[in-house]
């Protein structure tokens, strides 16, 4: 079974510049996550799908982050214009379910660096 | 809010001997549980859960130890090898819940 796909695997650009992560879930997982990883930090959560609809984007910076999860499946997360704290690893994660009684499987991530 | 805490940032141990590896929440309506373990340049990988109808759950040299009343939550890693080297994320979710709370992680050293 193939896993959760991600890329760019990393990507530097400058503040103010704009940056788009992509993410293909494992197949039939009807929940899709963008999580934020600072380092020495947790992941935390950014956006959540349910399909195509979003569940939870309460900690999204809805400023500068959007999020799209296209027919249910693929998704991106854009960042415009990027700033020097958004520097951190982006790990998109998929699941059956919703919490409750299931894990979520994660991507290898996209490492930013904004400078 | 900090709902998932691991006090530890760190932890070294001997080949051989037993990790031990804590994660406390605040939160009593969490009841699903979760340990992922996560490499240098690789995204987290899912190791053990636990349901909070158990106290306790094992797989292979993995056991996973729920006490509720405490809101505690432990790893017991028995016997650590190199391999296990890694940082260790606590994760909680629940069926009131529609997402995961992660911890901030405890490095996890095996020496040889």
């Amino acid at each position: 079974e193939a896993g959760v796909a991600q890329s760019p695997r990393y990507k530097i650009i400058e503040k103010r510049q704009s940056v788009a992560f992509w993410c293909n879930p494992i197949s039939g997982h009807a929940t899709l996550y963008w999580y934020q990883q600072i380092l020495g930090q947790g992941p935390k959560l950014l956006i959540q799908f349910q399909n195509n609809g979003v569940v939870d984007d309460s900690q999204l910076p809805k400023d500068r982050f959007s999020a799209e999860r296209l027919k249910g499946v693929d998704s991106t997360l854009k960042i415009q214009p990027a700033k020097l704290e958004d520097s951190a690893v982006y790990l998109c994660a998929s699941s059956l379910g919703t919490g409750g009684d299931t894990e979520a499987f994660f991507g290898q991530g996209t490492r930013l660096t904004v400078v | 809010d900090q709902q998932v805490k691991q006090n530890s940032p760190s932890l070294s141990v001997q080949e051989g001997r037993i990790s031990i590896l804590n994660c406390d929440y605040t939160n009593s309506m969490f009841d699903y549980f979760l340990w992922y373990k996560k490499y240098p340049a690789e995204g987290p990988t899912f190791l053990i859960s636990i349901s909070s109808i158990k106290d306790k759950n094992e797989d292979g040299r993995f056991t996973v130890f729920l006490n509720k009343s405490a809101k505690h939550l432990s790893l017991h890693i028995v016997p650590s090898q190199p391999g296990d080297s890694a940082v260790y994320f606590c994760a909680a979710s629940g069926s009131n819940f529609n997402k995961f709370y992660f911890g901030s992680g405890t490095k996890l050293n095996v020496k040889p």
